[in-house]
């Protein structure tokens, strides 16, 4: 088992709907949670972090953690055509700054 | 603020050659982890340096190695480079202690292996 899964994709929503993430992971002791963002060509770049059950809003962008589930996921939105990248989920392995990433999934949102 | 900084930005190498890749944190972090990114795929973890030892290491074998510095600046060293090796190679940096902090990514070194 990967230590962190996500949909492979690629996703495509047409623009102004809602995308919807997902990301597994496989160590329970695990408790920081991040989604990062990827553009084409570029380095990965922060949008949320979560570390407590529930919900956490930005803007548009929602992280939801299930850590019974061990699943972690990423809503965006009103999805914007600007938001068209590879999304990536990583999960700090016991708490020693050991970040893992998931496989990433691409998001594209069509105008 | 300087963020993080890689060099160099292009590398092209031979089978067998070496290659030395360098980082410098973001100012005020003391943390640097190294990540292999191969087309298509998330970052893979190599290893992550602090006060100059290697703290965690990830699947990868002997041939990577790295080093810190006492700036906190680090190097990642490739031996015996393979075709397999050709991906885009990310340094990541953060501040030790605070248990699930954010990394920082630099822009990348991309190498390739011919």
């Amino acid at each position: 088992q990967k230590e962190v899964e996500q949909n492979s994709g690629p996703l495509s929503v047409p623009e102004g709907a809602i995308a919807s993430l997902n990301c597994t992971y496989s160590d329970r002791v695990s408790q920081s949670f991040f989604w990062y963002r990827q553009y084409s060509g570029k380095s990965p770049e922060l949008i949320m972090s979560i570390y407590s059950n529930g919900d956490k809003e930005d803007g548009r962008f929602t992280a939801q953690l299930n850590k019974a589930s061990q699943y972690v996921s990423l809503l965006i939105r009103d999805s914007q055509p600007s938001d068209s990248a590879t999304y990536l989920c990583a999960v700090n392995l016991r708490n020693n700054n050991d970040m893992r990433f998931g496989a990433g999934t691409r998001l594209t949102v069509k105008p | 603020d300087a963020g993080v900084t890689q060099s160099p930005t292009h590398l092209i190498k031979t089978r067998g050659q070496q290659v030395t890749l360098r980082c410098s944190p973001k100012s005020g972090h003391d943390t640097v982890s190294w990540y292999q990114q191969a087309l298509g795929q998330g970052p893979q973890f190599i290893f992550q340096y602090y006060e100059e030892e290697e703290r965690q290491r990830g699947n990868f074998p002997d041939r990577f190695s790295g080093h810190q510095f006492p700036n906190y600046s680090s190097e990642l060293n490739v031996n015996a480079l393979l075709l397999g090796d050709s991906a885009l190679y990310l340094c990541a940096s953060s501040l030790a202690g605070q248990g699930g902090e954010k990394l920082f990514f630099g822009s990348g070194t991309q190498l390739s292996v011919l």
